[in-house]
Order: C-alpha cells, then structure tokens, then sequence
C-alpha cells in the first residue's frame, strides 16, 4: 500500500530533550516536506526537501533540524524542545516532477507535547 | 503576496442540503490548485487539482470548479460522513511551496 508512516504517533516530552521524528515514504517521491498545524494558523510548512540533495526551510524552520539522506526518509529533528514546540507534525510527500508533481500525500500525523 | 483565503470558516447544513465552499487566491502564475480533505486529528486527504480556469472535477459528491481568481468546492446531497474541514492550497510558479488556506469546517446533520 502506497503510504506515508511517521513515527511516533503520539509523544510527550521535556523541554530540552532531544528528540527525533521519522518519515518515510514507499511511493519513491523525490519532495517531502514537514507541516505544523495549529488552532488557527492552519498548516506552516518548516522545511522541505525537492530531492536527496537539495533541502530547505519553509514558513516556520526555526528550532527544526531536518536530513535526507536517502529519498524514502526525512526525520524531522528537534535539538531543544520548548513548549511553543507542541502542535500536530505532519510529514507528506509528492512525485516533484510532472502534471501531478506537487500532488502532496500527507502522514498520519504525530502530536507533540513538550512540557 | 501569494495569499489563499477560505470562506466561510465554518458551515453547518442538514443531510441533503447542497452548497458551495469558496477559495479565493492571489498567486503570481497559477501552477495548480488543490483541495484537501481533513479529519479530526488526521493527514489531509488529497482529493483533487486543478490547473487552469474553466477545469472541473469531480468525485462522488464533490464537484471542484476553477476560476483566475477563485475556486469553488461544491457538495450536492451532502451526507454526515461528508463532515470535515476542506483545505484549499495553490502552488504558483515562483516557487515549489504550496500557500494553504486556513479551512472551512463543514458539519452535515442527520
């Protein structure tokens, strides 16, 4: 099944705790991205990658860390977690080329406390 | 500024009752136009793109329209499992980031 897993679901954690977020994609797309979505703001995109050598931020990078080392992963990476940190992460993933290239097919999301 | 503005923030019909949701965008050069649904607490379920004005889409009871200045997602004979919130978002050439609006909320009663 054609998907994008994100783990873990559901994480509470301390301020300064460094923790890491993966994402990964079996449909073989060049572009992932991370989006936070609040009550009200809607989705902020934090970082994007349009392949495995090309990475960059979005709306909200700051305090994220992100790597693409290989196309299927793209771990979202929280050095210092605050608690202005805790929203619902999505990661999704898109083709990056072609008529349906920004097509974005999201995660099931993880929701973040950080306490 | 690429801007993408979803009305109305929320809307509440009764199984049955047909109606339209508005995405108005400003975007230099329209790459594409999509619409997502989302779940309580879910991913955002693509459901269609549009890429020019005058295009239409379909699938069940959604029916999407495209104009230069807007897009319309229109229900017909809505039934309750239809409730969710509906995202609009535009890519335009200038870049690759998709603009998102910030959703309408659609609750259909039994």
């Amino acid at each position: 099944e054609a998907q994008v897993t994100q783990n873990p679901r559901y994480l509470i954690t301390v301020t300064g705790k460094k923790l890491t977020v993966t994402c990964s994609q079996n449909m073989n797309h060049e572009y992932m991205s991370w989006y936070r979505q609040d009550p009200g703001l809607g989705l902020r995109q934090i970082y994007y990658s349009m392949n495995v050598e090309v990475t960059d931020k979005g709306d909200v990078p700051e305090g994220y860390k992100v790597s693409r080392k290989e196309k299927r992963n793209f771990p979202l990476i929280l050095e210092s977690p605050s608690p202005n940190q805790t929203s619902l992460y999505f990661c999704a993933s898109s083709p990056g080329a072609g008529r349906e290239g920004y097509e974005q097919y999201f995660g099931p999301g993880t929701r973040l406390t950080v306490t | 500024e690429d801007q993408v503005t979803q009305s109305p923030e929320a809307l509440r019909l009764q199984e049955g009752e047909s109606s339209s949701l508005n995405c108005s965008y400003t975007v230099s050069g329209l790459r594409g136009l999509f619409w997502y649904r989302q779940d309580p607490g879910k991913g955002p379920e693509f459901l269609f793109t549009l890429y020019s004005a005058g295009e239409e889409k379909e699938k069940e009871r959604l029916k999407a329209t495209l104009t230069k200045k807007e897009s319309f997602l229109h229900i017909t004979a809505p039934k309750p499992e239809d409730s969710a919130t509906y995202l609009c978002a535009v890519q335009g050439n200038s870049n690759y980031q998709l603009i998102w609006g910030a959703g309408t909320k659609l609750i259909i009663k039994p």
